[in-house]
């Protein structure tokens, strides 16, 4: 099945750094999303991103739509403490016209933020 | 109030046991999920319906059974539990089902099989 490929797996940085993240397939997908999980709660969708090449912001967060379908990124600027959790990625595929909404998750990157 | 709620929030048994989550949602959507998390490997999805009538199998689904009692209710079931099931379940509603119809994590459940 469709694989999503997340990458760090784990960060470490200073409040006030920028942060990057980022999630490779080995197929297309239609829609790629960003979640992020705070601890002991459940994932919220941060960015959704619709289009090959949609460059999208939400506040501090940038992210974008690989041009070739198969990959996104993950911007944070400037972080704060608050920005500790779990990032997840995920792809939407639309196949022959249905969909069951179904995502395939990458494996995650846990971001620590030390103040 | 949350929107989607499970219930236990963590729950520790032993190898053998039938294990009973249940999720609850007051957003009207038709569309229900239960995913699994393990560390490393995201979340992947168990069983996912569409109404009260269609129950379908995801990626991995063996060693679970689900119902949806109401629009509102959506159970998973481990009829044996084994430790490898040991993991962090969520639920999830979707109002519909395009890209653009976001799914609503409930906050999860934490399962132990000793």
């Amino acid at each position: 099945g469709q694989q999503l490929n997340q990458s760090p797996q784990s960060m470490f940085i200073q409040e006030g750094e920028d942060v990057s993240m980022n999630c490779t397939s080995s197929s297309i997908f239609n829609t790629w999303l960003w979640y992020k999980q705070d601890p002991g709660e459940g994932p919220v969708l941060l960015i959704a991103l619709y289009k090959a090449g949609e460059l999208t912001s939400n506040g501090r967060l940038t992210a974008q739509f690989g041009i070739t379908r198969k990959d996104s990124f993950l911007n944070i600027s400037a972080s704060i403490p608050s920005d500790v959790g779990i990032y997840f990625c995920a792809g939407h595929l639309t196949a022959g016209g249905t969909s069951y909404g179904k995502l395939t998750f990458g494996q995650g990157t846990i971001l620590t933020v030390h103040p | 109030d949350a929107d989607v709620t499970q219930t236990p929030r963590n729950r520790i048994t032993k190898t053998g046991k039938r294990i009973m989550l249940e999720c609850s949602q007051t957003k009207g959507h038709d569309r229900m999920y239960w995913y699994r998390q393990d560390p490393g490997l995201g979340l992947r999805l168990i069983y996912y319906s569409f109404d009260v009538k269609d129950i379908n199998k995801g990626e991995i689904s063996d060693g679970y059974s689900v119902s949806r009692q109401a629009q509102a209710k959506f159970s998973l079931s481990l009829e044996s539990a084994i430790p490898n099931q040991t993991a962090l379940y969520f639920c999830a509603t979707s109002k519909g089902l395009a890209a653009r119809d976001t799914q609503y994590f409930g906050p999860g459940t934490r399962l132990t099989v000793l």
